[in-house]
């Protein structure tokens, strides 16, 4: 299957500052990738959608001047939490889907970033 | 999407099958049934997924009854490896849906398979 790649793949940052977190597809180019968080014991949750050369459009009760993204390329989006606090501590994960012309027929997942905040 | 409902957890025995159930009685007919899973602290791996068709692969089958309204997934030989939190989720195909290609994740069944 197609790959796409997380960095960092666990961080620790102090309250106050800003964390990036990458994610890659390593063999096709995505116009559109997706930014999920997971909190312990809960189900994933859409945050945004990333899509390449344009804004982001966030879910309802995400934060857009919190959780910056940005999708430069066909391959790369990232998300920036700026001024992190420890209710931010999550698991994050991407996820993104090759086009039609290449028959691929479902979403792939990155490794997920898990985020502690102290 | 359809919403989807799932037992919380089975257990199961290392080597046996696995069968987990998934019902969505609300299912659309241009609906498909796609199965993940997620082991502990990893990202969602693809399964299977299917229209109204039996399917199979290398990791698992996928019965849908003939109303599409209850699917079951199964793990032919169950390992420890397998144990992880399986998500039904059930949405129009991806090719038919352009961009919008995210997934809607309901609370799953944890499988955990036992020595």
């Amino acid at each position: 299957g197609a790959v796409v790649s997380q960095h960092p793949s666990w961080v620790i940052c102090k309250s106050g500052t800003s964390v990036k977190i990458e994610c890659r597809s390593l063999d096709f180019q995505a116009t559109t990738m997706f930014w999920y968080r997971q909190f312990p014991k809960q189900s994933l949750m859409l945050m945004a959608t990333s899509n390449e050369g344009s804004k982001a459009t966030y879910e309802q009760g995400v934060e857009k001047d919190k959780f910056l993204i940005n999708h430069a390329s066909l391959t790369l989006s990232t998300l920036t939490v700026t001024s992190a606090h420890p209710e931010d501590s999550s698991f994050y994960i991407c996820s993104a889907s090759p086009g039609t012309g290449g028959g691929w027929t479902e979403a792939f997942f990155g490794q997920g970033t898990r985020l502690t905040v102290v | 999407d359809a919403k989807t409902t799932q037992p919380p957890s089975m257990d199961c025995a290392e080597g046996r099958a696995a069968n987990l159930p998934c019902n969505h009685s609300t299912i659309s007919g241009n609906e498909y049934v796609y199965w993940y899973r997620q082991i502990h602290s990893q990202g969602p791996q693809y399964i299977i997924h299917g229209l109204k068709n039996n399917e199979t692969n290398e990791m698992a089958s996928l019965i849908i009854t003939e109303d599409r309204k209850s699917s079951t997934l199964i793990l032919p030989h169950a390992t420890l490896r397998d144990t992880a939190v399986y998500y039904c989720i059930v949405r129009v195909s991806f090719i038919s849906s352009g961009s919008a290609r995210q997934l809607t994740f309901g609370s799953g069944t944890q499988l955990t398979v036992l020595p």
